[in-house]
């Protein structure tokens, strides 16, 4: 059983649109963090959110941690074929971290 | 800096042998972390350790042992391979937890036939 369900699992979309990628739980985090991950190497941090209802932009990206810590999203704008990975958020408790299952984005040109 | 390495980068291992996966960081981070990884899907936590001399179990510990001499090195070792362990696995470091980034290895991986 997955602490962190994500959805979707597969993403397939034409560049230039726009795209939300979910992470839910049931449980509290301390924080959650979203990484992306490339084939063949591990996964690279892209932020993390550690207030309840705490939102963070990083250029086309747009995070957002639920108000109650149980859950955040992921929205791109605009997509383009370079954010093209393995997208994974893990949620921090008690010195460990759990990850979701990951979305499976592709951007076609 | 060289980040975090891990060796080998790839291991085929017969059922019931013992192998050990090295991982070393030299960003004087205290926290140490192993996942595995199972294909298509996210990142389950093996074992963790907080400084040298103090490891924890994570979500999935069984068949796996840690020991963390030192703050560079946290090896994992297999005992008595199972198919079930193949996977390709990655160690992480951090200098503490929850908040801060953690830095990933570029990952062993692992058959068992």
């Amino acid at each position: 059983t997955q602490l962190l369900e994500q959805s979707p699992q597969f993403l397939s979309i034409q560049e230039g649109e726009n795209l939300t990628v979910y992470c839910n739980s049931s449980s509290v985090f301390s924080s959650l963090q979203w990484y992306r991950q490339e084939p063949g190497e591990g996964p690279v941090l892209l932020v993390t959110v550690v207030t309840g209802g705490e939102v963070k932009k990083l250029k086309r990206l747009t995070f957002q941690f639920g108000d109650a810590r149980k859950d955040s999203s992921l929205h791109i704008t605009a997509a383009q074929p370079g954010d093209t990975g393995l997208y994974l958020c893990a949620g921090a408790r008690f010195n460990k971290f759990y990850f979701g299952s990951g979305t499976k984005l592709n951007v076609k040109p | 800096n060289a980040g975090v390495t891990q060796t080998p980068k790839f291991r085929i291992l017969k059922i019931g042998q013992s192998m050990t996966l090295q991982c070393a960081q030299d960003m004087n981070h205290n926290y140490m972390y192993w996942y595995r990884q199972d294909p298509g899907m996210g990142l389950k936590l093996i074992y963790y350790s907080v400084g040298a001399g103090i490891t924890d179990k994570g979500e999935v510990p069984n068949g796996y042992n840690v020991s963390r001499s030192t703050t560079e090195d946290f090896p994992l070792r297999l005992e008595l391979a199972a198919p079930s362990q193949t996977s390709v696995y990655f160690c992480a470091s951090s200098y503490s937890a929850l908040t801060d980034t953690q830095y990933f290895g570029p990952g062993t991986r692992l058959t068992v036939l």
